[in-house]
């Protein structure tokens, strides 16, 4: 079974740091795409980042661009989001998910994410 | 950037009733559409991908279809489980953004 167990998150000052963690098991970490995606409290999902199987390709959302940083480790199979610079509106629960490339669905520029993890819980308040 | 845009946002609706939800992109995007479903305090899950392709274990009252610019999410007769919020997203372009959910609730 596929699992995925974010950790990391808590209460920070704004322009301050976390790094969030994502622990996979269940699957060959090693060999998909991974995201990180969030969610403000009562709104809608918003595409964080996404890194390829080997970290050579890695896309951030213009909104956390130059303040985020999405990287893996998959010696040690896991995912990472560093995040600095932290302001109110990166408060939210942060979910990282495993991309996959069915049949159908090859070409496309990102993966289809096929399982999620339960999320963690940024808030960013002084 | 390839924008997406969901309606109606909210839509009350009550056991066994047809359920159709839109996602217009700014641009064509072929077949490169997702739908997912979540419920509250839970993360997402895949419903649809492909535009139509239904995913492992997802019951067979959920479809999807469309092409380029226009897609839909049907429910063909809606069942109290299905009382939840609907994303769509594009991967054919990064970024790639979700629309803003449809929230579907119990009439």
């Amino acid at each position: 079974e596929v699992q995925l167990l974010e950790s990391g998150g808590g209460l920070v000052k704004p322009g301050g740091s976390l790094r969030l963690s994502c622990t996979p098991s269940g699957f060959t970490f090693s060999s998909y795409t991974m995201f990180w995606v969030r969610q403000a409290p009562g709104k809608g999902l918003e595409w964080v980042a996404s890194i390829s199987d080997t970290s050579f390709w890695i896309y951030h959302a213009d909104s956390v661009k130059g303040r985020f940083t999405i990287s893996r480790d998959n010696a040690k199979e896991s995912l990472f989001l560093q995040m600095n610079s932290l302001r109110a509106e990166d408060t939210g629960v942060y979910f990282c998910a495993r991309g996959s490339r069915p049949r159908g669905h090859e070409g496309g520029a990102a993966s289809v994410a096929d399982s999620w993890g339960q999320g963690t819980l940024v808030t960013v308040s002084s | 950037d390839i924008q997406l845009t969901q309606s109606p946002s909210f839509l009350s609706a009550s056991v066994g009733d047809r359920v159709t939800i839109t996602c217009r992109a700014s641009q064509g995007i072929d077949r490169y559409l997702v739908w997912y479903q979540q419920k509250p305090g839970k993360a997402p899950k895949l419903l649809i991908y492909a535009a139509s392709a239904l995913q492992s274990g997802v019951p067979s009252r959920f479809s999807g279809s469309g092409s380029g610019t226009e897609f839909t999410l049907t429910i063909s007769s809606l069942q109290p489980e299905d009382f939840a919020t609907y994303y769509c997203q594009q991967t054919k372009s990064y970024p790639v953004p979700f629309g803003q959910g449809t929230k579907v609730e119990v009439k």
